[in-house]
């Protein structure tokens, strides 16, 4: 079954940190890969996403993104978080029957 | 632009009772989407409109959900009767159309609680 899944369920970091979110999907073909934020309060927002080309794929805020093909991963990376990043992060993967799959999600934690 | 609309924002019902969520898509989106999403987890699709045809309703539970999208616009999403389980957030969102590069917008979703 077409699946995504999310390693980590709370993320907890102080300014600063290097962030890396994990997500894997399960095998499918071809794929769109994406990352939405859910800032609390708020709805969910596209950081980033890769269709084709380079898969080193940068976002907003500061936001970046590898697709590795062959480990069938597409991890979230910032060098550096604000307590502003706080918020809940989703791996989302549309397979090419046009499932869209989610994963449970990423609460991320910024302390000041 | 506008974003994608839902009315209302939250929702307080009794079990068996009926209810309704309304989403008004980003204006030129032709695919339109309702998820659920339960808490601590990621959307899941209930269904999935293009243009006014459902061409993916296979998880929404027809005994007691039903969705319209009459004139290819808006739409409407209802459970009758709702269940305990049926609290959750219902997600809308909408994108220009299926094929390589289309990318999903979400509304801000209807979060309802069944007593």
């Amino acid at each position: 079954a077409q699946s995504v899944s999310q390693h980590n369920h709370h993320v907890i970091l102080s300014e600063a940190a290097s962030l890396e979110l994990g997500c894997n999907y399960s095998y499918g073909g071809t794929v769109n890969l994406f990352w939405y934020v859910q800032y609390p309060g708020q709805h969910l927002q596209l950081l980033l996403k890769y269709f084709s080309g380079d898969p080193l794929v940068k976002g907003i805020k500061g936001f970046e993104a590898e697709f590795i093909k062959s480990k069938f991963s597409f991890n979230l990376r910032k060098p550096s978080v604000q307590w502003s990043d706080t918020a809940e992060y989703f791996c989302a993967v549309r397979y090419n029957n046009n499932d869209m799959r989610f994963g449970a999600g990423t609460r991320l934690t910024v302390k000041p | 632009e506008a974003g994608v609309v839902q009315s209302p924002r939250y929702k307080i019902i009794e079990k068996k009772q009926p209810v309704a969520f309304w989403c008004n898509p980003i204006s030129g989106h032709n695919t339109l989407y309702w998820y659920l999403q339960n808490l601590g987890q990621g959307p899941e699709l209930l269904i999935r409109y293009e243009n006014e045809e459902a061409v993916d309703d296979s998880q929404l539970p027809k005994d007691r959900f039903s969705a319209e999208r009459l004139k290819g616009v808006d739409s409407t999403l209802k459970i009758q009767p709702a269940e305990l389980g049926d609290s959750a957030v219902y997600l809308c969102a909408s994108s220009l159309g299926q094929g390589a590069g289309d990318t999903q917008y979400f509304g801000p979703g209807t979060r309802l609680t069944v007593l």
